[in-house]
């Protein structure tokens, strides 16, 4: 049963294009999201959050939205880079943190 | 900055031993969290802890043991390998705020089981 879900295994975008990645979540309980970047042999880094309350948290290229109603949120990232290529994981928190399965970013020069 | 460490690294492992993650902390952060990953699943939560002497179950705890302490350290206990624990593991730390802060992770840990 997973209550968080990416449904796109991998995205690949041209440098300085956006980069979009999408999360759908089952539980309206979750008050808190984030996203993660992960590179390979490392462990997961914070990028943004956003609580249930607000619909839009943006800090410099990376903009995350959400949608209560639909029980969806996105990352926008403006302009993509090529160093933006990892892994990006969203997570739900209801104390405790439930992650997606993750997207696959690929920036091409 | 130390952060959150994970020990050891790598480690392959036969069917049947048993062995210890060991994850530490130097943040006095309250929360600690286990997660594995496996290909193409994500992160899945194993064990998470709210302070030290508190612990429960995450999504995935079968074949797992965690004990805490103190603030600084989460070990994970795996009593009798198997091949279906071959995974990466991962062991993260969090302030208990609101709303929730962000989690720390450690490197990681690779462990085969053969």
């Amino acid at each position: 049963d997973q209550q968080v879900k990416q449904n796109s295994p991998s995205l690949s975008v041209q440098e300085g294009r956006i980069s979009i990645l999408n999360c759908d979540y089952t539980n309206s309980m979750f008050d808190y999201f984030l996203w993660y970047k992960k590179y390979p042999a490392e462990g997961p880094t914070f990028l943004i959050s956003i609580s249930s309350i607000k619909d839009k948290n943006e800090d410099g290229r990376f903009t995350v939205f959400l949608n209560k109603s639909a029980k969806h949120l996105s990352l926008h990232i403006v302009p993509s880079q090529p160093g933006d290529s990892a892994v990006y994981f969203c997570a739900a928190s209801e104390g405790k943190y439930i992650f997606g399965t993750g997207t696959r970013l690929k920036v091409l020069a | 900055n130390a952060g959150v460490t994970q020990t050891p690294k790598f480690r392959i492992l036969k069917i049947g031993q048993s062995m210890t993650l060991q994850c530490a902390q130097d943040m006095n952060h309250n929360y600690m969290y286990w997660y594995r990953q496996d290909p193409g699943m994500g992160l899945k939560l194993i064990y998470y802890s709210v302070g030290a002497g508190i612990t429960d179950k995450g999504e995935v705890p079968n074949g797992y043991n965690v004990s805490r302490s103190t603030t600084e350290d989460f070990p994970l206990r795996l009593e009798l390998a198997a091949p279906s624990q071959t995974s990466v593991y991962f062991c993260a730390s969090s302030y208990l705020t609101s709303p929730p802060g962000e989690l720390f992770f450690g490197e990681g840990s690779r462990l085969t089981v053969l």
